[in-house]
């Protein structure tokens, strides 16, 4: 495709439950990062993959977030046990590579209830 | 770490005049890039403009424009010739040159949105 793709672009779900949030990067992107933007703020650098491997992974901010990108391509970030706090935008980008800028997607916001 | 200051929640200029958005960051290191970007309701960033460190010479593109001073750790924007479509959310980003830590990913401001008055 032209550009990121994020699905789905909204996810209501109940407080307790699961959540798979997809990004599917510009195709030949070896880089690809997930950002968290709550209401009113910038975004926040949850996660950094180069290929398969998560190279940086120090902004998960607990072990109920988990992303997985197991074939340098397609990323899933994995949201167990969801708490209202957190509901945001979750954003993803790609790069050419790890110093090239980055092409973020139109996000997913996530609301948990 | 590193962090970012956005201090002008909200900003109103009338079209076609110019307006200047403040960013002030904070870090120990020397090599690091500087950016702007844009994110409109459809909630996607957008690169405005980006700055490397080590150059003395302000970035622009177009109507966008920087001016970046290190030793005041402060790199503004300024939008000439405000346009309708320039209206808004507006982000300072820092990136350091170092990976690891965190380092890879941008720290952003709290944003500025801008609002364009006809």
């Amino acid at each position: 495709g032209a550009g990121v793709s994020q699905t789905p672009s909204n996810k209501v779900t109940e407080k307790g439950k699961y959540v798979e949030l997809r990004c599917d990067p510009i195709s030949g992107h070896t880089a690809l990062y997930w950002y968290r933007q709550s209401l009113g703020q910038g975004p926040e650098f949850l996660i950094y993959f180069q290929g398969t491997g998560a190279a940086d992974d120090s902004g998960l901010p607990n072990d109920r977030f988990f992303a997985v990108r197991p074939e340098g391509s397609v990323s899933t970030l994995k949201i167990q046990r969801t708490e209202r706090g957190d509901s945001a935008v979750y954003l993803c980008a790609s790069s050419l590579n790890g110093n090239s800028p980055l092409h973020f997607g139109n996000g997913t916001r996530l609301t948990v209830t | 770490a590193q962090t970012v200051t956005q201090s002008q929640p909200e900003m109103s200029v009338q079209e076609a005049e110019t307006v200047t958005l403040s960013c002030t960051y904070d870090t120990s290191e020397s090599d690091y890039y500087l950016f702007w970007y844009k994110q409109p309701p459809s909630r996607q960033m957008i690169l405005v403009i980006r700055q490397e460190a080590y150059k003395q010479q302000n970035a622009t593109e177009n109507r966008f424009s920087v001016n970046f001073q290190k030793a005041a750790k402060s790199f503004s924007l300024k939008i000439s010739d405000s346009q309708l479509g320039d209206a808004a959310m507006y982000f300072c980003a820092y990136r350091s040159e170092y990976s690891g830590g965190g380092a890879d990913g941008l720290t952003f401001g709290k944003g500025t949105h801008l609002i364009i008055q006809p």
